[in-house]
């Protein structure tokens, strides 16, 4: 799978939009672009999931410029429960050995 | 949300002891994982299936193996356990579409302490 970086960690506040960015400057041609958030003492789950473009669901967004060697993650108007850790993984489950490598994420903290 | 439970959902164990856990899925996905997550870190690979009787190492495999005898069922062995993998043990499955997607969904974690 292609290496990703993250910020570590980031504040915002409750209204607010927050966008995360991911760079994977090695990203293959098959790969898609998955982000997961995960809770405290939960495992993570899909957020939304990406090729190129621009993909939006009900949850979030996902901007992905031509050149795919980066992405961003954006939440609209957040809350303090989208305070999480957001991890970004890059990949082709086609091929044979697939693993699913996490990061280390992103810890967004909201605040009032 | 998908069908996949682990157990137990918590175990304290001395060091020395094997310990097997168990992550079962009811959804017949062709991939199973094994991660461990420590306090203030991300998850980490231990091992990996890509089908029944076919597993791999993945970041952190060491003091760890695993079996998979039938689809739904992955065991994670810690053949003699150690207080370093005290941890939460995550089991994830996740399916091709056909189109190179990944779609992985996590099990609820098993909180392991290793006195």
């Amino acid at each position: 799978l292609a290496k990703t970086t993250q910020p570590i960690s980031m504040d915002s506040y409750e209204g607010q939009e927050v966008n995360i960015t991911c760079s994977h400057n090695n990203i293959a041609t098959n790969d898609y672009i998955t982000w997961y958030q995960q809770f405290p003492s939960q495992g993570p789950r899909f957020i939304i999931q990406g090729y190129k473009t621009k993909v939006t669901n009900e949850v979030a967004s996902l901007f992905i410029p031509a050149d795919r060697k980066s992405s961003t993650l954006s939440l609209p108007r957040v809350s303090l429960s989208d305070t999480a850790v957001y991890y970004c993984l890059v990949g082709d489950i086609r091929n044979a050995g697939n693993m699913l490598t996490f990061g280390g994420g992103t810890r967004l903290m909201v605040k009032p | 949300d998908a069908g996949i439970t682990q157990s137990p959902r918590h175990k304290v164990t001395e060091t020395g002891t094997p310990v097997t856990l168990r992550c079962h899925q009811t959804e017949n996905h062709r991939y199973m994982y094994w991660y461990r997550q420590d306090p203030g870190h991300g998850l980490r690979l231990i091992h990996y299936s890509y089908g029944v009787k076919d597993t791999d190492k993945g970041e952190v495999s060491d003091g760890y193996s695993v079996s998979r005898s039938k689809t739904e069922d992955f065991l994670l062995t810690l053949e003699s356990a150690t207080s370093s993998q005290t941890s939460v043990y995550f089991c994830a499955i996740s399916e091709s579409t056909g189109t190179g997607q990944l779609d992985a969904f996590f099990g609820p974690g098993t909180r392991l302490t290793v006195l």
